[in-house]
């Protein structure tokens, strides 16, 4: 089993609906977690962090996390076409550093 | 202000030979850590580098080995290359260990033959 979890995709909506992106890990221990887009042929930026319990918003991004039930989202309001691109997961566990463990990546696509 | 810059965009190897890839982080970003992305793995985190020294190291052989300079510039090598390792290796840096904001380079797309 790996230790970050996502649904491959692709998810599939049309432009203006929300987007909602969604994420398991199996590290207990866990504390820190990110949402990265990768455009086709692109590097992973970051789009969103969130440490605590609860939702944290930016702009049209809402990230939403849940300790007690080992599970994050993202949630992408009035979605764009141009934010069409694959979301992956991550966690840094317990570790410190910048080692993250990454999923597997969700692909977005949103139709005009 | 420049981004992380990898080098070379594209290699081609065949099989027993080696590679050394490069990194040059964004200016004044000391920790430089290694991914390796595969369509079937995923990415992967490879070893992490802060003060010319390596703070982690992920679940690879030791074929996969890295170092940094004192100007923060870190290379990473594959020796005997196998055609599993065929990846687009990214190099991520950061100000510092911790720091968790990660700056991606374009990467370095290595098909080995």
């Amino acid at each position: 089993q790996k230790e970050v979890e996502q649904n491959s995709g692709p998810l599939s909506v049309p432009e203006g609906a929300i987007a909602s992106l969604n994420c398991t890990y199996s590290d207990r221990g866990s504390q820190s977690f990110f949402w990265y887009r990768q455009y086709s042929g692109k590097s992973p930026e970051l789009i969103m962090s969130i440490y605590s319990n609860g939702d944290k918003e930016d702009g049209r991004f809402t990230a939403q996390l849940n300790k007690a039930s080992q599970y994050v989202s993202l949630l992408i309001r009035d979605s764009q076409p141009s934010d069409s691109a694959t979301y992956l997961c991550a966690t840094s566990g317990t570790r410190a550093g910048n080692m993250l463990t990454f999923g597997g990546g969700t692909r977005l696509m949103v139709k005009p | 202000k420049a981004g992380v810059t990898q080098t070379p965009r594209y290699l081609i190897k065949t099989r027993g030979q080696q590679v050394t890839l490069s990194c040059s982080p964004i200016s004044g970003h000391r920790s430089v850590s290694w991914y390796q992305q595969t369509p079937g793995q995923g990415l992967q985190f490879l070893f992490e580098y802060f003060s010319e020294t390596q703070r982690n190291k992920g679940n690879f052989p030791g074929r996969f080995s890295g170092r940094q300079f004192s100007n923060s510039r870190s290379e990473m090598n594959v020796s005997t290359l196998e055609l599993g390792d065929s990846a687009l290796y990214l190099c991520a840096s950061s100000f510092r260990p911790g720091d968790e904001k990660l700056f991606f380079g374009s990467g370095t797309q290595l098909s080995v033959l």
